[in-house]
């Protein structure tokens, strides 16, 4: 079963930080690796998608980063706004792109 | 607006009563998916579909059965709802998604089985 690890479970920093969300998974086959953010009691929202063949998306002040040979993604937040805080979640979708595996997620909290 | 929508949004219902939760989307998309979350389990997938009459199992597939008639709809069906099926249920959806298009998600729907 493919494996997806997020750490920390929890990170809390002072407003303006620049800051890197971790996910590890097993097995480098990988279609898909998307972040997600989740705000409480509500959906997910989609930040960054990076397909296999790419190393790395940006958005705005996101930017994401895929190491197959390694198993890991990043996701770097810069200069943190209160309104960041969220949980933020990491998938991976397998080689047929159709099924799909969550990590637990990482609760950031910015503090203004 | 292009969206995931589910139906209903809350519901509470008992022990053996078959139910099932909608999903439709507007943007006709190829791919749809069932997740339920729970509390130290994270998101986990309960079924998938790669277009109109292609379903898969997930890893949590017990308990649930899944259609897709046609492109926009794929509605969750528990038979025999029980108590461990008390979840948030999410759809999700995308166009193609072995083209690096991205992920579309529902707003949730929080099912209590008593």
């Amino acid at each position: 079963k493919q494996e997806v690890t997020q750490i920390p479970a929890a990170l809390s920093v002072p407003e303006g930080e620049n800051l890197v969300l971790n996910c590890s998974f097993t097995d480098s086959a990988i279609y898909n690796l998307q972040w997600f953010r989740q705000d409480p009691g509500k959906g997910l929202t989609s930040l960054l998608l990076i397909q296999s063949s790419q190393r790395e998306q940006t958005s705005g002040r996101l930017n994401a980063s895929l190491d197959k040979s390694s198993g890991r993604s990043t996701l770097y937040i810069a200069a943190s706004q209160p309104g960041d805080s969220a949980t933020y979640l990491c998938a991976r979708w397998d080689t047929n792109a159709g099924k799909s595996t969550f990590g637990d997620g990482t609760t950031l909290t910015v503090k203004p | 607006e292009a969206q995931v929508t589910q139906n209903p949004r809350y519901l509470i219902t008992v022990t053996g009563k078959k139910l099932t939760v909608t999903c439709s989307q507007n943007m006709n998309h190829e791919y749809m998916s069932w997740y339920r979350q729970d509390p130290g389990l994270g998101l986990r997938q309960i079924y998938y579909s790669m277009n109109v009459e292609v379903t898969d199992k997930g890893d949590v597939p017990e308990g649930y059965k899944v259609s897709r008639k046609e492109k926009r709809n794929f509605p969750l069906i528990l038979e025999s709802p029980s108590p461990n099926q008390t979840s948030l249920y999410f759809c999700a959806s995308s166009l193609r998604p072995g083209q690096g298009y991205g992920y579309t998600f529902g707003s949730g729907t929080r099912l209590t089985v008593v």
